[in-house]
C-alpha cells in the first residue's frame, strides 16, 4: 500500500509569513498533484508535477517534486488569509488511482 | 453551470437504513469516482467507473453499491447503514483514467448515521 505522509498536520501563521508543507512517501509515484479544499467544498487541483526535480510556480505558490519522485513540497510566500484551507497532496501510480496524503490544515490569520 | 453536483448535501439517518447519494457531471468526462473523507480529513478512493464500467473497487463493504446509468451519472447506494459509515462522500470526474488527469470534485455529501 502506498502511503503519503504530510507535515505539518496543522499550521497557523500570520499574514505575510512564508511556509512550507511537505509530502513524503517511501514509494515512487509517476505524478504528484496538490489540491486545496475549503470548508464545505470538494478539493480543487492546484498543480500536477510529473518529472523528478520539477519545480512549478503558481503566483506565490512554489511546488517541487523530489528527484526520486517520492516526495514533494509546497512553499507559500507572503501568505494571505485567502490561502487558508486544507492542502492535500495526491500521488499517481500504475493503479490508475490517486493516493491522497494525510492533509495539512493551514490557517492564515489577518 | 455546476460542473460536478451531488445530492443531497446533508444526510442524517438511523443505523440499519438504506440510503442513496446521487452524482452528476456536465463536463463530458468519461471517468467518475466516489471517495470517502473521514473525520480526520483523510480522502480515500472507493470506486471508479470509466464509460459506465467499474474499474476500481477498493476494499469497500458490499453494502456499498455504485451504479452508473450513463457516463454523466454515478450514484452510490448504501444498505444497512452503520455508525462507521458517517463521513463526507465526494464524487469526482476526470477525462480519462490516467492519474495525471485533473479530477473535479463535487461539493460532498455529509452522511451522519445515528
Amino acid at each position: 500500500t502506498q502511503l503519503l505522509e504530510q507535515s505539518p498536520q496543522f499550521l497557523s501563521i500570520q499574514e505575510g509569513e512564508n511556509l512550507t508543507v511537505y509530502c513524503n512517501s517511501s514509494s515512487v509515484f509517476s505524478s504528484l498533484q496538490w489540491y486545496r479544499q475549503e470548508p464545505g467544498e470538494g478539493p480543487v487541483l492546484l498543480v500536477t508535477v510529473v518529472t523528478g526535480g520539477e519545480v512549478k510556480k503558481l503566483k506565490r505558490l512554489t511546488f517541487q517534486f523530489g528527484d526520486a519522485r517520492k516526495d514533494s513540497s509546497l512553499h507559500i510566500t507572503a501568505a494571505q488569509p485567502g490561502d487558508t484551507g486544507l492542502y492535500l497532496c495526491a500521488g499517481g501510480g500504475s493503479a490508475r488511482q490517486l493516493t491522497f496524503g494525510s492533509g495539512t490544515q493551514l490557517t492564515v490569520l489577518p | 453551470d455546476t460542473a460536478v453536483s451531488q445530492t443531497p448535501k446533508y444526510l442524517v439517518t438511523q443505523m440499519g437504513n438504506d440510503k442513496s447519494i446521487k452524482c452528476e457531471q456536465n463536463l463530458g468526462h468519461d471517468t467518475m469516482y466516489w471517495y470517502k473523507q473521514d473525520s480526520k480529513k483523510f480522502l480515500k478512493i472507493m470506486f471508479s467507473y470509466n464509460n459506465k464500467e467499474l474499474i476500481i473497487n477498493e476494499t469497500v463493504p458490499n453494502r456499498f453499491s455504485p451504479k452508473s446509468p450513463d457516463k454523466a451519472h454515478l450514484n452510490l447506494h448504501i444498505n444497512s447503514l452503520e455508525l462507521g459509515d458517517s463521513a463526507v462522500y465526494f464524487c469526482a470526474s476526470s477525462q480519462g483514467m490516467s492519474s495525471y488527469n485533473e479530477q473535479f470534485f463535487g461539493p460532498g455529501t455529509r452522511l451522519t448515521v445515528l
